[in-house]
């Protein structure tokens, strides 16, 4: 299947660093997040998500970052490994109304 | 445990042509949606079914049918095609509406030419 995505920005990053995707979501009264992975031809897979009560959650590998005063959330992988490169989209969710989706990022990881 | 399966992976359609969409889950999920994903755009909601029994018009539902078969069944209809329903479309579902994880099936390409 031919891989969605084709115009998003590209974060390109050395095997073994850190990366770092940001989000800007666009209500401030969202009060549910999550990260999603999509890799060519996939659908989106959960990664993480994390509520507006809290500011950060971590998962295995992964770190999510909310900074609600400036709308802005943030995906945090360490170590990151080839089988890291995907697109990684942010969702938003006031509860009761449906989620909004961002465009996405591309992670690249380069050998 | 397959989650979230959806037929067929590929179609190619020609104008005006009708064809359906077949979404099932086996998480005994509440809510189920339809989504479309263009290039460099988020996911956009079709339809969706907060419960068995109800459908409701999302985002983008111009030139689609849904049908809530039963609370695993959740299928997308084009009744006739158009060359901008070209897209991946992607059954999902969540436990219930607002504030719930929704998780996908893996997608099914359809071409309209």
């Amino acid at each position: 299947g031919e891989s969605v995505g084709l115009h998003l920005p590209t974060l390109s990053v050395q095997e073994g660093d850190n990366s770092i995707i940001n989000c800007a979501y666009s209500n401030s009264a969202s009060d549910y997040f999550i990260w999603y992975k999509q890799e060519s031809g996939k659908g989106p897979q959960f990664i993480i998500d994390i509520r507006s009560n809290m500011d950060k959650r971590q998962g295995q590998r992964v770190t999510v970052l909310l900074n609600k005063t400036v709308k802005h959330l943030s995906l945090q992988i360490a170590a990151t490994q080839p089988g890291d490169s995907a697109v990684y989209f942010c969702a938003e969710n006031n509860y009761g109304q449906n989620f909004v989706f961002g465009p996405g990022t591309r992670l690249s990881v380069l050998p | 445990n397959a989650g979230v399966t959806q037929t067929p992976k590929f179609q190619v359609l020609k104008t005006g042509q009708s064809m359906t969409l077949q979404c099932a889950q086996d998480m005994n999920h509440n809510s189920m949606y339809w989504y479309r994903q263009d290039p460099g755009m988020g996911l956009r909601l079709i339809y969706y079914s907060a419960s068995e029994g109800t459908t409701d018009k999302g985002e983008v539902p111009n030139g689609y049918n849904v049908s809530r078969l039963n609370k695993r069944e959740f299928s997308l209809r084009l009744e006739s095609a158009a060359p901008s329903q070209t897209s991946v479309y992607f059954c999902a579902s969540s436990e219930g509406t607002g504030g719930y994880t929704i998780y996908f099936g893996e997608g099914s390409w359809l071409t309209v030419v």
